[in-house]
């Protein structure tokens, strides 16, 4: 089975603090993405990666980064955590190379991010 | 940009009711279209997907989705819900945008089903 391991299911941080949100899958999957999930909004697409060292912004990148050293981790990184970024944080994983199709996302359980 | 819609935000049906959650698209090229599930405390599964051939696929516990291409519509289906169907689903598309994948998710409908 696919797996993907998100490094918290809870976290709490304060206004201001870096916020460090840890992924990883243990398929060799070539693509990474990072989503935020809110009620009435759906998953919406914070940043993914398609290689190794590559990042692409996804639909609502402001207020993030991330970072991908090595093929099975992405990271996603608040620079200073703000209230507004408090919601759950779901982090998915896909094989493919760039412009392969016909491929599904197996998603981690999430972290439920709470920035006070 | 692509965009999904999921009309029906929140659905309460009794158990043995048939269920339809509708969803359409906003992409005129090719697409993958898939549901997930999302039961309460757990993570996202895949439900069904759609790659191409017949428009008709079946998931898993008794769903199913037909593809309407004229339509740009991708609804779930289900002849006799039960009570562990209560949970939330997700219709998503997958196009190929600057030579990348990019999956875009609808809001969501939640659905209750009472016993």
């Amino acid at each position: 089975d696919v797996k993907v391991t998100q490094s918290s299911r809870y976290l709490v941080k304060r206004t201001g603090e870096k916020v460090f949100l840890e992924c990883v899958q243990d398929m060799d999957h070539e693509n990474m993405f990072w989503y935020r999930q809110d009620p009435g909004l759906g998953l919406r697409l914070i940043y993914f990666s398609y290689d190794v060292k590559m990042k692409e912004k996804g639909d609502i990148p402001e207020g993030y980064s991330v970072s991908r050293e090595k093929k099975e981790r992405f990271s996603l990184i608040l620079e200073s955590a703000s209230t507004n970024q408090t919601s759950m944080y779901l982090c998915a994983s896909s094989p493919g190379r760039r412009g392969f199709r016909n491929t599904e996302a197996f998603f981690g359980q999430g972290t439920r991010l709470t920035v006070v | 940009a692509q965009s999904v819609s999921q009309h029906n935000h929140h659905v309460i049906l009794s158990e043995a009711a048939s269920l339809e959650l509708g969803c359409n698209y906003s992409y005129g090229g090719t697409v993958n279209l898939f549901w997930y599930v999302q039961y309460p405390g757990q993570h996202l599964q895949l439900l069904l997907k759609y790659f191409s051939g017949d428009p008709l696929v079946k998931g898993i516990k008794g769903f199913e989705a037909e593809f309407i291409k004229s339509k740009f519509s991708f609804n779930l289906r289900k002849p006799s819900v039960q009570w562990s169907d209560t949970a939330e689903y997700f219709c998503a598309v997958n196009v190929n945008s600057g030579g990348y994948q990019k999956v875009t998710f609808g809001t969501g409908t939640k659905l209750q089903v009472i016993p």
